[in-house]
């Protein structure tokens, strides 16, 4: 079973309708991530959670809000969707670093498609 | 502003050869650097890492170079191999204030002829 599962893997939704993406990892990770991928701009990130009472905002969060439901579920809201929050989302997980630096895990993504 | 640039869309080899990805960044408060390959239809997955104090890292047939006075890093495979056709991203890291979030490449999305 793969450790972090995003749901759905696909939408296709309306401009004004709100839609949620949920994550959910069994890593056992505090640290979560929502990015969205664009093509020729690479992942950026949307919003971050570094345990459930700790959310903080990324370089693109406006039209998006997260909710950390436990340590193991993060979930990305569109509250109205528009057309160019038409993307690939992914979310990722990672574990407090030790002397080492922290490395992210993602999941398989959900590719959104606003009409 | 772009902090971690990309600047080759794609890259052809052959099997075979040497496929060097090349990765430029403009803050020097960076300490780490990794990348991730990705294919179609799944999450990226982490590949290679490299911290500042460092500048050679080496996993089987993937290497990463950093030159921290250019600001440039860079990914070797050797030799290629057509699995291992796929789009690589490079992040880079400040850790401190912000907490070890990662600045993502625009990707190069690598093909391996066999």
């Amino acid at each position: 079973d793969a450790d972090v599962t995003q749901t759905p893997r696909n939408r296709i939704t309306k401009t004004g309708k709100r839609i949620m993406l949920e994550c959910s990892q069994t890593k056992g990770h505090d640290r979560m991530y929502w990015y969205r991928q664009d093509p020729g701009l690479g992942l950026r990130l949307i919003y971050y959670s570094f345990d459930v009472k700790d959310i903080n905002k990324g370089e693109i969060s406006d039209g998006y809000s997260v909710s950390r439901q436990a340590q193991a579920k993060f979930s990305l809201s569109l509250e109205s969707a528009i057309p160019n929050q038409t993307a690939l989302y992914f979310c990722a997980t990672s574990e407090v670093p030790g002397q080492g630096q922290e490395t992210q895990y993602f999941g398989p993504g959900t590719r959104l498609l606003v009409l | 502003d772009q902090q971690v640039k990309q600047n080759s869309p794609s890259l052809s080899v052959q099997e075979g050869r040497i496929s060097i990805l090349n990765c430029d960044y403009t803050n020097s408060m960076f300490d780490y650097f990794l990348w991730y390959k990705k294919y179609p239809a799944e999450g990226p997955t982490f590949l290679i890492s490299i911290s500042s104090i460092k500048d050679k890292n080496e996993d089987g047939r993937f290497t990463v170079f950093l030159n921290k006075s250019a600001k440039h890093l860079s990914l070797h495979i050797v030799p290629s191999q057509p699995g291992d056709s796929a789009v690589y991203f490079c992040a880079a890291s400040v850790w401190g204030n912000q907490g070890g979030k990662l600045i993502f490449g625009q990707g190069t999305e690598l093909s391996v002829k066999p």
